[in-house]
């Protein structure tokens, strides 16, 4: 069965400073991966997606992430923080056959200092 | 705009009270999602329903069901809440069952007391 690990509970950047968050999977093939974040009391929200192809993905808000399938890895970036994206971060790992269940990493908390 | 909505936004209830969650899509996706999340935990997905077709986790409680009338709306029902039940409920759908990213709904808060 797949799983997903996000070692770092919480990162504090300041803000303007750049940003990397660590996700790593365990999957027989190549995965689907999501990055979501989830604001205090709210849903989730999709930032970016990786099914195939151009492994440097593009999101939404300035986050990108790059799967790197030699280190197992899909980490999200954002080359300047924003008060705004302090958060809860949770990347994922669906499969690519059948009924795609989504299985979370357990999220990463992001505070942002002045 | 399209989207997930669920009703309500917090809920409490009493131990042992049965109590139901709603959750509503304009979508007109195919496949719902419930999830649970309880605190500083990732979502813990509990069961999705297909069409009309209900699939439920291995390690789902039974005091846990749903129900989903039409497209448009998806139920989950706690017979017997526990304290343990408490968490936040997050509804979620995607167009089909594979290949698809997950829309979800703001999440339903649900109290135990």
């Amino acid at each position: 069965a797949q799983s997903v690990t996000q070692p770092d509970i919480h990162i504090t950047v300041s803000e303007g400073a750049s940003l990397e968050l660590r996700c790593n999977y365990s999957y027989g093939a190549t995965p689907y991966l999501f990055w979501y974040v989830q604001s205090p009391g709210q849903g989730l929200q999709l930032l970016l997606k990786y099914f195939s192809g151009d492994t440097l993905v593009q999101g939404i808000k300035g986050f990108e992430a790059e799967f790197k399938r030699s280190q197992s890895s899909f980490n999200l970036r954002k080359p300047s923080v924003h008060w705004s994206d302090a958060a809860e971060y949770f990347c994922a790992v669906g499969e690519n056959t059948g009924f795609q269940k989504l299985v979370f990493g357990t999220g990463t908390r992001l505070l942002v200092s002045p | 705009d399209a989207m997930v909505i669920q009703n309500p936004r917090y809920q409490v209830t009493q131990f042992g009270k049965p109590v139901t969650l709603s959750c509503s899509q304009t979508l007109n996706h195919n496949v719902m999602y419930w999830y649970q999340q309880k605190s500083s935990q990732a979502p813990k997905l509990l069961f999705h329903y297909y069409d009309k077709d209900f699939n439920n986790e291995a390690d789902t409680p039974d005091n846990f069901q749903s129900r989903r009338p039409n497209t448009s709306f998806c139920f989950l029902d706690i017979r017997s809440p526990g304290l343990g039940d408490a968490a936040m409920y997050l509804c979620a759908t995607s167009r089909d069952l594979t290949h698809n990213e997950q829309f979800f709904g703001p999440g339903t808060r649900l109290t135990v007391l």
